[in-house]
């Protein structure tokens, strides 16, 4: 079956340092990959996707390349800001009859100013 | 454009009543997924509606079922309610031909 591992949490880090969040995926077929963020009290918002290996996601700054050969697709920032606090969730879905999502656990991101 | 909306945000019971939550998707879209996220773990997919009909389960017991309508909105009832049975239940929206799925708001349920 399918399934997605992410990285232990939480994670803090201070305003303008790096970020890596990992991802790595088991799949029949040929997954999309999609990385969503969560804020406190709110739903899932999808922050970016790739629908094909070597293809790169980015979105307000973060970015994730689909690696086949890996089976990964970690979640990467430059200078994470404190309004990037949130939990973040890797998720794959395969097109078809039945797109379900199958999600990581999330981990939890914490910038300080 | 209208997103996913999901009535109520929050709703109490207690163990053995049974419960019904609602969603509308989002415009154009004709597919509903729903999903259970339990406290700090991620969403799990409990069924999904195309066209009236469920379109693939997860791994839930009979006592959650589901609806869609005509108009595309969706309910999700669960009976016989279990204390494990509090989490966030989200809605997803998505075209039949996309696999892009946009999230409504949740609604929080906690049994008592």
């Amino acid at each position: 079956g399918n399934s997605v591992t992410q990285m232990e949490g939480p994670v803090t880090l201070s305003e303008e340092a790096f970020l890596t969040i990992n991802c790595t995926y088991t799949a029949t077929g040929y997954p999309s990959l999609f990385w969503y963020v969560q804020y406190p009290g709110e739903g899932l918002q999808l922050l970016l996707k790739a629908t094909k290996a070597d293809d790169k996601g980015s979105n307000k700054g973060f970015e994730a390349t689909y690696r086949k050969e890996t089976t990964s697709f970690h979640l990467e920032k430059g200078s994470v800001q404190v309004s990037d606090s949130a939990v973040y969730f890797c998720a794959l879905g395969v097109t078809g009859a039945n797109s379900k999502l199958t999600f990581g656990k999330g981990i939890t991101l914490s910038v300080r100013p | 454009e209208t997103g996913v909306t999901q009535s109520p945000t929050h709703l109490i019971k207690t163990r053995g009543q049974q419960v019904t939550l609602r969603c509308s998707s989002q415009s154009g879209h004709n597919t509903v997924s729903w999903y259970q996220q339990a406290l700090g773990q991620g969403p799990q997919f409990i069924f999904q509606y195309y066209r009236e009909e469920e379109n693939g389960r997860g791994n839930f017991p009979p006592r959650f079922s589901g609806l869609q309508f005509p108009n595309y909105s969706s309910e999700l009832n669960v009976n016989a309610l279990e204390l494990d049975d509090s989490a966030l239940y989200l809605c997803a929206s998505s075209s039949r031909s996309g696999n892009e799925q946009f999230f409504g708001p949740g609604t929080r349920l906690t049994v008592l």
